[in-house]
């Protein structure tokens, strides 16, 4: 079975810019979570998406935002990028987002450079 | 609000020698707790979890709710244990959607 994967793995944008970054949960799964990983503030919740609804969301900013499809590929955007956006974008994916007995399984990241 | 701590940014020990990775909570919820695992060059992914009370590897974790803490053991180190270590929290109710809050990780070292 093919992992979540995400695209693109690496990118660089300069302040003010937007961004989008996508990801492809593993077959099946139907929830989508972002986080953020930065060296200070670790592991960070950005969003939830189930069935193309936000179940729940983190502490950011409105220039954080996401979506889901109905195949349940997930994009997050990222509007008038700032310096501290810099990070390691992580999208996992679960059958339910609840964790009792489900698994959240990873991708490998976006890594996402702001100049 | 919720919040898990790991105290040590870098353990080390040598192969053979018993290993505890230390997790501390705070949580007005019911929680549940969890180990992740990320290897070098690898993804993040689950070590185990409280609930189903397993041992994954050798490495076991008990969930010491009056003292708030999660540690993950191990009694005999292997150097391909050396990874850095999560420890994530949710709610046990499931109404934590999609979210499970971090720790800062702990980067295990296991010298030969």
């Amino acid at each position: 079975k093919a992992g979540v994967t995400q695209t693109p793995r690496y990118l660089i944008k300069t302040r003010g810019q937007q961004v989008t970054l996508s990801c492809s949960p593993i077959s099946g799964h139907r929830s989508v979570s972002w986080y953020q990983q930065t060296p200070g503030q670790g592991l960070q919740f950005l969003f939830e998406y189930f069935s193309e609804t936000q179940r729940n969301k983190g502490n950011f900013p409105g220039r954080f935002s996401g979506r889901q499809f109905s195949n349940s590929r997930s994009e997050m955007n990222v509007s008038t990028l700032e310096l501290g956006d810099s990070a390691l974008y992580l999208c996992a994916s679960s059958l339910s987002g609840q964790f009792l007995t489900d698994t959240q399984y990873f991708g490998p990241g976006t890594r996402l450079t702001v100049l | 609000a919720q919040r898990v701590t790991q105290p040590e940014k870098l353990l080390s020990v040598f192969k053979g020698a018993p290993v505890e990775l230390k997790c501390n909570y705070s949580y007005s919820g019911s929680p549940e707790l969890f180990w992740y695992v990320q290897y070098s060059r690898q993804r993040l992914q689950l070590l185990l979890r409280h609930i189903s009370r397993e041992s994954i590897k050798g490495f076991t974790a008990d969930l010491n709710k009056g003292e708030t803490s999660f540690h993950l053991k191990k009694p005999f180190a292997q150097e391909e244990d050396s990874a850095m270590y999560y420890c994530a929290l949710t709610n046990a109710g499931g109404t934590s959607y999609g979210k499970l809050t971090f720790g800062q990780g702990t980067i295990l070292t296991v010298h030969p």
